[in-house]
């Protein structure tokens, strides 16, 4: 059975801390997007990639966040510093060039204290 | 850039009445459109989606949309709500001028089934 698969799925931090998460995308899905769920702002697009290649980071404060895809398995997002507003659900979806659907992770849900 | 409306954040309907869910759209060119569902504490899981052809779309779980593009509207339905459909809904677009482009999510509508 297919997923897209995201650790950890619970990281409390402190403030000023680096976080990494990762996301798995299900093989042979070439785009992967991030989004940030919170009750205030709903589902956010962070970033999105294609073929590994960043296509659209505008949704992601520069400063602190980073967007990677070392290989075609693995996409991580970071955060450093963190800061208590970025306390969120995190997801990580992966699709196929046809862009007809996207398939999300179960989240990682980041508390910074 | 496309925008999409749910105009209900919440919505309680009886066990086994019917309900809508309501999505409009925004978009200066054709669009896919999705109605995805996220249980608690899960990721978003995709009901249904509609691309090209029959505007009337049949999903999971005994849900269906019609696409309506003079209204542009993609509303959600199921004749016959159970408890376990009590979860949050969202309805996404598409943009198809860009390739690649990303998924553009509503705020979503917290559906309660009531015993």
């Amino acid at each position: 059975d297919a997923r897209v698969t995201q650790t950890p799925r619970d990281k409390v931090t402190e403030m000023g801390q680096e976080v990494t998460m990762r996301c798995q995308p299900i093989l042979g899905h070439n785009t992967v997007f991030w989004y940030r769920q919170t009750m205030m702002q709903g589902l956010e697009l962070l970033a999105y990639f294609r073929n590994r290649a960043p296509l659209d980071d505008s949704g992601m404060p520069k400063d602190r966040f980073s967007a990677e895809m070392p290989d075609a398995t693995l996409a991580t997002l970071k955060i450093q510093p963190s800061e208590p507003r970025d306390s969120a659900v995190y997801f990580c979806a992966s699709g196929r060039d046809s862009n007809t659907e996207a398939f999300f992770g179960q989240g990682t849900r980041l508390t910074v204290v | 850039a496309q925008s999409v409306t749910q105009l209900d954040s919440q919505v309680p309907v009886f066990e086994e009445a019917p309900v809508e869910l309501r999505c409009n759209y925004s978009s200066s060119v054709s669009v896919y459109l999705f109605w995805y569902v996220q249980y608690p504490n899960q990721g978003l899981q995709l009901l249904l989606k509609y691309l090209s052809g029959s505007t009337l779309v049949k999903g999971i779980n005994g849900f269906e949309a019609e696409f309506n593009k003079s209204q542009t509207s993609f509303h959600l339905r199921k004749p016959s709500v159970h408890i376990s459909d009590t979860a949050e809904y969202f309805c996404a677009v598409s943009d198809l001028r860009n390739y690649g482009q990303n998924f553009v999510f509503g705020p979503g509508t917290r559906l309660s089934v009531l015993p």
